[in-house]
């Protein structure tokens, strides 16, 4: 079993929907969970960072943390066409960073 | 916005030519890394440093090199290329030496073509 897992996808959505983005991961050692978003040929872009459990919201971005689960999530809320993009969990702790594979989503205009 | 600087965006280059990827971050991060993605793949770390003159090897083997001479560069070389190197390698950096008390800040990477 990898340390975190998140499905690849394609999720396609339509536009306007409310998107939800998952990571779920085994290692209790991970204190820190970010969000990035990276689009074809570019760099991640990180979009969220938080290293405790409960939400946090950035305009349409909401990311949940649930310890206690060992599960994370990135809500995006009024999804648009320009949303569609690779979405890439990361988690951190004292043994160092993991990635998830990452989500490819398509929002539908 | 993050100031992390990636040259050349792209290379195409033939088998057996050195090449070198330029890094450069103006945040004054400590901590530097070089990723490699293949197409809709996820990143594997390749190298990373802690600061001036420390360089570590990452999860992902690679025939690759990298120096940490300056704080503000960490430049990537490959002696002999081959069309197994073909990939986007991306650089980050983090301003904190807590493995994961900083997120990582990135370039928007090389795409490398061996032929």
């Amino acid at each position: 079993q990898k340390e975190v897992e998140q499905d690849p996808g394609p999720l396609s959505v339509p536009e306007g929907a409310i998107v939800s983005l998952n990571c779920t991961y085994s290692n209790s050692a991970f204190q820190y969970f970010m969000w990035y978003r990276q689009y074809s040929r570019k760099g991640p872009e990180l979009l969220m960072y938080t290293y405790s459990s409960g939400n946090k919201e950035d305009g349409r971005f909401t990311a949940q943390v649930d310890k206690s689960s060992k599960y994370i999530s990135l809500f995006i809320r009024d999804s648009q066409p320009s949303d569609s993009a690779t979405y890439l969990c990361l988690l951190g702790g004292a043994d160092g960073l993991t990635f998830g594979k990452g989500t490819h989503l398509i929002i539908q205009p | 916005e993050a100031d992390i600087y990636q040259t050349p965006r792209y290379l195409v280059i033939g088998t057996g030519k050195k090449i070198t990827l330029e890094c450069s971050q103006t945040m004054g991060h400590d901590k530097m890394y070089w990723y490699q993605q293949d197409p809709g793949m996820e990143l594997h770390l390749i190298h990373y440093s802690y600061g001036v003159n420390s360089t570590e090897k990452g999860d992902l083997s690679s025939e690759s090199t990298v120096s940490r001479i300056r704080t503000e560069h960490f430049p990537l070389t490959l002696e002999s290329a081959r069309p197994s190197h073909t990939s986007q390698y991306l650089c980050a950096s983090s301003e904190s030496f807590a493995p994961g008390g900083s997120p990582l800040h990135f370039g928007n990477g090389t795409r490398l073509t061996v032929t």
